[in-house]
């Protein structure tokens, strides 16, 4: 079994700055790896995923992330913020070379940009 | 890319009334699909499996009586909340295994009331 954890549940942040959004996730086995990001009322978008290779993973909107498996970490990152980002964001897990495996999902954490 | 429908995007309905929530695979075939329940504010909790042609594997904790999944061809997954009650109401959301790549498509999610 795995678990996921964000550790933050709330980020407030100017715009234009960068923010880092936390994630740690425990598991036996290997792991693929995802960012959603969803917004109010709304399902979940895809941001990023990681499934092997390089460990800086780039995604929508500007954001990467990378993937450290000796700190168990996938952190999400974005240089500067807009407005517009204002959402709730979502770190995920699912065994990997499972094709029919389900998500695990943090707690989520809710990303707060001021102007 | 994999799109998945979902609909109503919102329901209200009387205690007592059941509730019929459809997920659609518009351009791929699904034949595992996923059904979440998200709380205000908090994460998506797994309620269930939906497997093409067999009957859905659910958590624990889930009433199978009262949370009817039925996922008869490879686009169309449905949940049917049987007899509802104000504490089911929620956000419902579902979700698709892409096809061929590790991958999870969701649905829009549908805002349940049930007054």
């Amino acid at each position: 079994a795995q678990s996921v954890t964000q550790l933050d549940s709330q980020v407030p942040v100017f715009e234009e700055a960068p923010v880092e959004l936390r994630c740690n996730y425990s598991s036996s086995v290997s792991v693929y790896l995802f960012w959603y990001v969803q917004y109010p009322n709304q399902g979940l978008q895809l941001l990023l995923k990681y499934l092997s290779g390089s460990t800086l993973v780039k995604g929508i909107n500007g954001f990467e992330a990378e993937f450290n498996k000796s700190q168990t970490s996938f952190h999400l990152r974005k240089p500067s913020v807009h407005i517009s980002d204002t959402a709730e964001y979502f770190c995920a897990v699912s065994e990997s070379g499972n094709a029919g495996n389900m998500l695990t999902f943090g707690g989520g954490t809710r990303l707060m940009v001021k102007p | 890319g994999a799109v998945v429908s979902q609909h109503p995007s919102w329901v209200i309905c009387k205690s007592g009334t059941s509730v019929k929530i459809e997920c659609r695979s518009l351009d791929f075939q699904a034949t595992t699909m996923f059904w979440y329940r998200q709380f205000p504010k908090q994460s998506l909790m797994l309620m269930a499996t939906s497997n093409e042609g067999s009957k859905a594997t659910y958590e624990q904790g889930v009433e199978k009586d009262k949370f009817l999944i039925n996922h008869a061809s490879l686009t169309l997954s449905t949940l049917t909340v049987t007899s509802a009650h104000p504490e089911d109401s929620s956000f419902y959301i579902c979700s698709a295994r892409e096809p061929g790549r590790y991958g999870y498509t969701f649905g829009s999610g549908t805002r349940l009331t049930v007054v």
